[in-house]
């Protein structure tokens, strides 16, 4: 157990429909990133909030949002779904407590499999 | 952005040690290696990371060249478990994002 916990762990919808992935990071991580990985592709980065902030933003999809709560838990909306967002939704958290702080090593989730058809 | 070029795959055997090369040669000075796995569908599994200096940890070695701009992932006495895609990756700088890009990484089978 990595520490970061993703939900669902697996979700079949339609094509046009909502959904929306959650994320815990681990405890004190300020950083919450997110990771899109289709079929036999690399991990592409989406978009990074750090306490509560956006803070980087990938090739993320206008149909796609996030954020980052109080809590520090994040959600990653996913609207108007095609069968091409069909993938592995990883979230990773990291502590990156200061712009000097050196090396950040991201702790990734179990992620959270999304099929639509 | 510094990139990284690594082998698409390799493969060892079972005991043997494993080398994974990678070159990053327009790495910056104060720029991080880092190094990651994924086994099957998993969550990237973090290794181990390097300014300068090797590293080692109980997982594998780090071994950074003195211009910085190639290392070498060993790992000792590889084992079926670490049958994985290995990801060499080279921190991206920004205002104030500690963002990882990943590369397509090296599938690496460990036979039998």
């Amino acid at each position: 157990d990595s520490g970061v916990t993703q939900t669902p762990k697996h979700l079949i919808t339609a094509t046009g429909q909502r959904v929306t992935l959650r994320c815990s990071p681990r405890s004190g991580d300020l950083s919450v990133y997110w990771y899109q990985q289709s079929l036999d592709q690399g991990l592409q980065f989406l978009i990074q909030y750090y306490n509560g902030e956006e803070r980087a933003k990938g090739n993320i999809l206008e149909r796609f949002s996030a954020q980052q709560f109080p809590d520090l838990h994040s959600e990653l909306n996913l609207s108007s779904l095609e069968l091409g967002d069909s993938a592995l939704y990883f979230c990773a958290s990291s502590a990156q407590t200061s712009l000097l702080a050196g090396a950040n090593v991201l702790t990734f989730g179990a992620g959270s499999r999304l099929t639509v058809l | 952005d510094a990139k990284t070029t690594q082998p698409p795959s390799m493969d060892c055997a079972e005991g043997r040690a494993a080398n994974l090369p990678c070159n990053h040669s327009t790495i910056s000075g104060n720029e991080y290696v880092y190094w990651y796995r994924q086994i099957h569908s998993q969550g990237p599994q973090y290794i181990i990371h390097g300014l300068k200096n090797n590293e080692t940890n109980e997982m594998a070695s780090l071994i950074i060249t003195e211009d910085r701009k190639s290392s070498t992932l060993i790992l000792p006495h590889a084992t079926l478990r670490d049958t994985a895609v290995y990801y060499c990756i080279v921190r991206v700088n920004g205002d104030s994002s500690y963002k990882l890009i990943f590369g397509s990484g090296t599938r690496l089978l460990v036979r039998p």
